[in-house]
């Protein structure tokens, strides 16, 4: 089956702590995307790659980073620097080709321990 | 920053209501309105995407139209089932360059919950 795997679902993190999280797809999609959820609030962008070893940032940046070095994969590392980093992450990809939607995965729920 | 806004935040009905919630977006440089429903513990997933003034798309019992020169879009539900229970998001390409990037702007969700 087609779809987009993150892991972990779960995912402590100390104090001071980088931490990378996965997206994997297997769709063969050119474009993938980070985003950040917090109670209340929309999906916030954070950062999005349409090809590979390309990256832009997002709305939300800061404390953040990824890399693209290959077509299946977005990892988002969540750095020291975040000052909130507790949140919801989901990763998303998509064909490149006008009026195409976002596919999503099953996100990854990241504490603060 | 595009604002996109959704109302209500979220919404009680029985089983057998129809039921509808609005998007709204500033209709000057409009490109695209995208629909999604997120139930509990899975993925979002995309309902439609809309891209022309008078716009209405149809799935199962899932309808959603569009008005771009007034900036909103309705989603309407005939005959809630418990099944629908969802976060329904609404989102919106930023920008130009964001329709062909694909960026979005997602407005806060409307939590839909469908009593048996």
């Amino acid at each position: 089956d087609g779809g987009i795997t993150q892991s972990p679902k779960y995912l402590f993190r100390k104090e001071g702590q980088n931490v990378t999280l996965s997206c994997e797809q297997n769709l063969n999609h050119d474009a993938m995307y980070w985003y950040r959820q917090d109670p209340g609030q929309g999906l916030r962008l954070i950062y999005y790659s349409q090809i590979v070893n390309d990256f832009q940032k997002g709305d939300i940046a800061e404390g953040y980073s990824v890399s693209r070095e290959k077509k299946e994969s977005f990892p988002l590392t969540v750095t020291s620097a975040q000052k909130n980093p507790t949140a919801f992450y989901l990763c998303a990809s998509r064909i490149n080709r006008g009026g195409q939607p976002q596919h999503f995965g099953d996100g990854t729920r990241l504490s603060i321990l | 920053i595009l604002n996109v806004e959704q109302s209500p935040q979220s919404l009680h009905v029985q089983e057998g209501d129809s039921t509808n919630f609005t998007c709204s977006f500033p209709s000057s440089n409009f490109y695209a309105l995208h629909w999604y429903r997120w139930e509990t513990a899975k993925s979002p997933e995309a309902l439609f995407v809309m891209t022309l003034n008078g716009d209405e798309k149809k799935k199962g019992r899932i309808s959603a139209t569009l008005n771009t020169k007034e900036g909103y879009s309705y989603l309407y539900i005939k005959g809630s089932q418990p099944e629908d229970s969802a976060t329904y998001l609404c989102a919106s390409p930023p920008d130009a360059g964001g329709t062909s990037y694909g960026k979005l702007t997602f407005g806060q969700g409307t939590i839909l919950t469908v009593h048996p």
